[in-house]
């Protein structure tokens, strides 16, 4: 099966910029969730989606980022305005639903802010 | 709140030794555990979990993990380690299934010739 489409693979912003990053999941997959990977840590839960609905979104910074879903399918983040912490990769994953336990990674999008 | 511990920044073995990746977790309730490689350049990867029953999972590779309630750790071990497992290892932690998925900061397993 096709795994979790994301692009762009790099991006590079001036701060204070907008940018967008999108995310095809596995075919069927109902779970879509935006992690956000920084250089040295592991990846943080921006946000979960269940079908076109928002699970859990505690801790997305909902002053600069947004996040979509809304035919349950494909899905896009975005970050207005830009800030230099922002810098990090972001990986995008889905799963069967909320119950099944493993996750499918996308390859992620490298967002680097200057 | 959940969170989890890689307490090793950098595990060095040789090839054909025996490895074993650390991790502790706390979480309210039964723990879900799982572990995640990351090869270069791609996304992460499955390669066990322990949600209920034997203590001792059996993954994808040859990996395994033990579960130990008493010291909240979930340790990842190989007999016999390979070049190609070099990798970031990531240990994650949920509290019921549904909930968010917590990762631990990463282990990079070095395997030397």
């Amino acid at each position: 099966e096709a795994g979790v489409a994301q692009s762009p693979r790099y991006k590079i912003i001036e701060k204070r910029q907008s940018v967008a990053f999108w995310c095809n999941p596995i075919s069927g997959h109902a779970t879509l969730y935006w992690y956000q990977q920084i250089l040295g840590q592991g990846p943080k839960l921006l946000i979960q989606f269940q079908n076109n609905g928002v699970v859990d979104d505690s801790q997305l910074p909902k002053d600069r980022f947004s996040a979509e879903r809304l035919k349950g399918v494909d899905s896009t983040l975005k970050i207005q305005p830009a800030k230099l912490e922002d810098s990090a990769v972001y990986l995008c994953a889905s799963s069967r639903d909320r119950g099944n336990e493993k996750l499918f990674f996308g390859s992620g999008t490298q967002l680097s802010v200057l | 709140a959940q969170s989890v511990a890689q307490p090793e920044d950098q595990v060095n073995v040789a090839e054909g030794n025996p490895l074993t990746v650390k991790c502790t977790y706390s979480v309210s309730g039964n723990p879900y555990l799982f572990w995640y490689v990351q090869y270069p350049n791609r996304g992460l990867q499955f390669l066990l979990k322990y949600i209920t029953g034997d203590n001792l999972v059996k993954g994808s590779y040859g990996f395994e993990a033990e579960f130990n309630k008493s010291q909240t750790s979930f340790h990842l071990k190989k007999p016999s380690a390979l070049v190609s497992d070099s990798a970031l290892y990531f240990c994650a932690v949920r509290d019921g299934a549904g909930n968010m998925l917590t990762f631990g900061g990463g282990t990079r397993l070095m395997v030397k010739p």
